[in-house]
């Protein structure tokens, strides 16, 4: 059974760099995406970016000037950094992974696993 | 970026109600739309992928429909366990976006 195990600082002063790791189990990394998503509290959902095995990303424009998804393939893990942070950026962060399934020669993604989430608190 | 608009976005039912949330898009989107249950303090479930079709493990009381822009999750009768808050997101392009969710209260 496939889990996803996230870890990361959880409280950051403004300014500094957001770090958080996903680490895949039980299940095959390659041929998939994977995705970050944030919540912050009380609020709905927002997808930051995904990576594959090879290191090819997609982000989200809103936050592109100061994230980067990096691939650890041997390890079966995959990170987020989010620079200059704010308390606009304190969220639930999740890592997920991205699915494709292909139907009648179309392909569709969604994201059918998710970590557990780590509450990142940005505050002075 | 594609926006995402859910109608109701607060809904009280009672258990054995048959319910429906509507999804909009902004511009078409097929059939890349996915509805998502999320309970407090957890993670996000995928219930319904490419727009009708049932997760597996999720129960059949939940179903999907919808092309084009305009899209709907409808539980046929309702289970304490699906009181809950509900997003959809489309997948046709990145930014993959999301509804803003509903929440769904007990009457």
């Amino acid at each position: 059974q496939v889990q996803l195990q996230q870890w990361g600082a959880g409280l950051l002063k403004p300014s500094e760099t957001l770090s958080l790791t996903c680490a895949v189990y039980g299940g095959a990394f390659s041929g998939h995406y994977w995705s970050w998503i944030r919540q912050p509290p009380g609020k709905g959902l927002e997808w930051i970016g995904e990576i594959n095995h090879s290191g090819n990303t997609n982000y989200n424009p809103s936050l592109k000037s100061r994230v980067t998804i990096s691939v650890d393939t041997p390890k079966n893990q995959f990170s987020l950094k989010l620079t200059s942070v704010t308390a606009a950026d304190t969220a639930v962060y999740y890592c997920a992974r991205t699915w494709s399934w292909t139907s009648k020669r179309r392909v569709y993604w969604y994201l059918d696993l998710w970590g557990r989430g780590t509450l990142v608190t940005v505050s002075s | 970026d594609i926006q995402m608009t859910q109608s109701p976005s607060s809904l009280s039912a009672s258990v054995g109600d048959r319910v429906t949330i509507t999804c909009r898009a902004s511009q078409t989107i097929s059939n890349y739309l996915n509805w998502y249950q999320q309970e407090p303090g957890k993670a996000p479930n995928l219930l319904i992928y490419a727009a009708s079709n049932l997760q597996s493990g999720v129960p059949s009381r939940f179903s999907g429909s919808g092309s084009g822009t305009d899209f709907t999750l409808t539980i046929s009768s309702l289970q304490p366990e699906d009181f809950a808050t509900y997003y959809c997101q489309q997948s046709d392009s990145t930014p993959y976006t999301f509804g803003q969710g509903t929440k769904l209260e007990i009457k």
